[in-house]
């Protein structure tokens, strides 16, 4: 059920810097999701961006979308150890049903 | 935010043996629920769609004679691993969909840690 691609695969910065993930897709989207899974742990849902937005902040995140290139980006700002995680993107179906990114693994190193 | 309960968290079991994978909606009526499978380092990969009140729609190549799936209320659905053999042994996870105001945000279970012996 992936559509989507993720680069990078894995993304290993230092604390406080900015990190950047992509996310790009195959076909037309209602909206697109960013989700963070820590370790051996389930899913949580960070931020929706609808079609018709090109922006959206919450708190250190920011992600822009791309309809044209078909692509998304997540920016974490002065990140953190507890950062730390899985990112996908993923977007949806008519069903309810989500399309998933390959995800990019994010190591912050104190 | 809504809260989906999976249970158990882990479980290890005798080859042979089936396993029954429990995900509840807390706060919020689910019609529908998702079963996910997850490898090591990879993506979720998506098993089956559990309908309340009818079957569940399985995706290809998925046995849906070895996965039952049973979604008898609007909060309980749950995933029975038949006859578990070691190459099921995996990462399970369950979400639901909170449909409210035209989005589709997927509320996760924490995962079951499969592992046949």
């Amino acid at each position: 059920s992936q559509q989507g691609e993720e680069d990078p695969q894995a993304l290993s910065i230092q604390e406080g810097e900015n990190a950047t993930m992509n996310c790009s897709y195959k076909t037309s989207i209602n909206n697109l999701q960013w989700y963070r899974q820590n370790s051996g742990r389930g899913l949580v849902h960070l931020i929706l961006i609808r079609s018709n937005e090109r922006e959206k902040h919450s708190g250190r995140l920011r992600v822009t979308l791309d309809t044209s290139k078909k692509s998304s980006s997540l920016l974490i700002t002065a990140s953190r150890a507890a950062d730390t995680a899985s990112y996908f993107c993923a977007t949806d179906l008519s069903n309810y049903q989500l399309i998933w990114g390959a995800g990019t693994k994010l190591i912050i190193k104190p | 935010g809504a809260v989906v309960s999976q249970h158990p968290s882990r479980v290890i079991c005798k080859s042979g043996t089936s396993v029954k994978i429990e995900c509840r909606s807390l706060d919020f009526q689910a019609t529908t629920m998702f079963w996910y499978r997850q490898f090591p380092k990879q993506s979720l990969m998506l098993m089956a769609t559990s309908n309340e009140g009818s079957k569940a729609t399985y995706e290809q190549g998925v046995e849906k004679d070895k996965f039952l799936i049973n979604h008898a209320s609007l909060t309980l659905s749950t995933l029975t691993v038949t006859s578990a053999h070691p190459e099921d042994s995996s990462f399970y996870i369950c979400s639901a969909p909170e449909t409210g105001l035209a989005k589709n945000i997927q509320y996760f279970g924490a995962g079951t840690r499969l592992s046949v012996l």
